[in-house]
């Protein structure tokens, strides 16, 4: 079983729709939670940022965790072609930017 | 300016040839890493120097051999390439201090290595 899982899509929604990206993860030791997004042919850039449980708003995006679940979403609002990508999970323990672990990413298309 | 720069972008080689991807930071950051990216998007760590010193040195192949002149940069020599080695290969920084910063990677635009 892997330490972190995603549902690799791909997901398509029309413009406007509310998206909703999950990853699930068995390590507890998880308390740094990030959601990383990745367009064609680019690098991965940093998103969202949350620590521990809790919900995390910004603009348009509304990042979700559950600890005791060991859940993590990430909400998109009136999703725009523009953020048809590939999002990826990324969690890792205190302290140390060294032991992030990733999801395999789930690819979006937000049709026009 | 790119925070993160890595060249070549893309990288088309023979079977059993040498090649080196270059990697620079321009954010001051202690820490650089190097990820490699599947076909199926799966990224995973391959090595991590800190202060050009090497912290972290996954499962790779001993033909992958990182190099870090100063901490600014960090390059990335494959030896001997195999079919096996194609994928993309990212570069990455992030600051060494504790608290929410200190757990961000930034990504460089990463280098598409195809090997035939």
């Amino acid at each position: 079983q892997k330490e972190v899982e995603q549902d690799p899509g791909p997901l398509s929604v029309p413009e406007g729709a509310i998206v909703s990206l999950n990853c699930t993860y068995s390590n507890s030791a998880f308390q740094y939670f990030m959601w990383y997004r990745q367009y064609s042919r680019k690098g991965p850039e940093l998103l969202m940022y949350t620590y521990s449980s809790g919900n995390k708003e910004d603009g348009r995006f509304t990042a979700q965790v559950d600890k005791s679940s060991k859940y993590i979403s990430l909400f998109i609002r009136d999703s725009q072609p523009s953020d048809s990508a590939t999002y990826l999970c990324a969690m890792n323990p205190p302290g140390s930017a060294r032991q992030l672990t990733f999801g395999s990413g789930t690819q979006l298309t937000v049709l026009p | 300016d790119t925070a993160v720069s890595q060249t070549p972008k893309y990288l088309v080689t023979q079977m059993g040839n040498d090649k080196s991807i270059k990697c620079e930071q321009n954010l001051g950051h202690d820490t650089m890493y190097w990820y490699k990216q599947d076909s199926k998007k799966f990224l995973k760590i391959m090595f991590s120097y800190n202060n050009k010193e090497l912290i972290i040195n996954e499962t790779v192949p001993n033909r992958f051999s990182p190099k870090s002149p100063d901490k600014a940069h960090l390059n990335l020599h494959i030896n001997s390439l195999e079919l096996g080695d194609s994928a993309v290969y990212f570069c990455a920084s992030s600051p060494t201090h504790r608290g929410l910063s200190g757990n961000t990677i930034y990504f460089g635009e990463g280098s598409w290595l195809t090997v035939v």
